[in-house]
C-alpha cells in the first residue's frame, strides 16, 4: 500500500486569507495525488488531480484560481484555497493510487478546514 | 461513464445482527469495485475490493462482498454486528486502466445496544 499523511488536520481562518494544506506520500513516489472535498453529510467529490512537475487537471465547475494546486516533488503536493470564504469550509482529503493497478486510492486523514 | 448507488442513506441495526450495505454500479467496462469506511473526521479506510478474481471478496474486520454480475451489484456484509462498526461506508467503482474512482453518497451504518 501507500501512507499518505495532510498537515494540518484542522485550520480556521478568517474569510478573505488563504490557506494551505499539505499531502505527502511517505513511502510512496506518487507522480499523481488527487484532491476531493466532502461537505458535511456527503460524499467525497474529486476536485483536481494534481500531476507531478505539471498543471494540475480540475474537475468540472472547481475553480482553478482558488484552489491552487502545485505538485513539486514526487512526494508532496499542496493545495492553497486563496481569498477563503464560509462556503469554502469543508473537509479535503487527498490519496493516491496503490502501485497494484487496481485504482484502490489510499488516503490521507483528511484536513477540516472552517471559515469564519 | 461510471456511477455507483447506495440504497438507503441511513442503516440501523442491533449489535450481533447482520449487517447489509447495498451498492449497485453502472460501467461499461469490467469494473473494478471497493468499500470504504470512514470514521469521524478521518480519511477513508478500504475494507474490501473486487479486482476480477473470486467474486466473493473477504475484507478486514468481518465484512465480505460478493460481486454479481447479473445484478450489477456489490453488497457489502457482515453476520454479526459490533458497535465499532457505526461509521460511513462508501462504495466505489473504477474502471480497469482508468484513473478514476467514482464514490457513491454513502451509507451510515448506526449499531444499537
Amino acid at each position: 500500500g501507500a501512507v499518505v499523511s495532510q498537515h494540518p488536520s484542522w485550520v480556521i481562518c478568517k474569510s478573505g486569507t488563504s490557506v494551505k494544506i499539505e499531502c505527502r506520500s511517505l513511502d510512496f513516489q506518487a507522480t499523481t495525488m488527487f484532491w476531493y472535498r466532502q461537505f458535511p453529510k456527503q460524499s467525497l467529490m474529486l476536485m483536481a488531480t494534481s500531476n507531478e512537475g505539471s498543471k494540475a487537471t480540475y474537475e468540472q465547475g472547481v475553480e482553478k484560481d482558488k484552489f491552487l494546486i502545485n505538485h513539486a516533488s514526487l512526494t508532496l503536493s499542496t493545495l492553497t484555497v486563496t481569498s477563503a470564504h464560509p462556503e469554502d469550509s469543508s473537509f479535503y482529503i487527498c490519496s493516491v493510487f496503490g502501485a497494484d493497478g487496481t485504482g484502490e486510492l489510499f488516503f490521507g486523514e483528511g484536513s477540516r478546514l472552517t471559515v469564519l | 461513464a461510471q456511477s455507483v448507488t447506495q440504497l438507503g442513506s441511513h442503516v440501523s441495526v442491533s449489535e450481533g445482527a447482520l449487517v447489509l450495505l447495498r451498492c449497485n454500479y453502472s460501467s461499461s467496462v469490467p469494473p473494478y469495485l471497493f468499500w470504504y469506511v470512514q470514521y469521524p473526521n478521518q480519511g477513508l479506510q478500504l475494507l474490501l475490493k473486487y479486482t476480477s478474481a473470486a467474486t466473493l471478496v473477504k475484507g478486514i474486520n468481518g465484512f465480505e462482498a460478493e460481486f454479481k454480475k447479473s445484478e450489477t451489484s456489490f453488497h457489502l456484509t457482515k453476520p454479526s454486528a459490533h458497535m465499532s462498526d457505526a461509521a460511513e461506508y462508501f462504495c466505489a467503482v473504477s474502471r480497469r486502466n482508468g484513473n478514476k474512482l467514482v464514490f457513491g453518497a454513502g451509507t451510515i451504518l448506526r449499531v444499537k445496544s
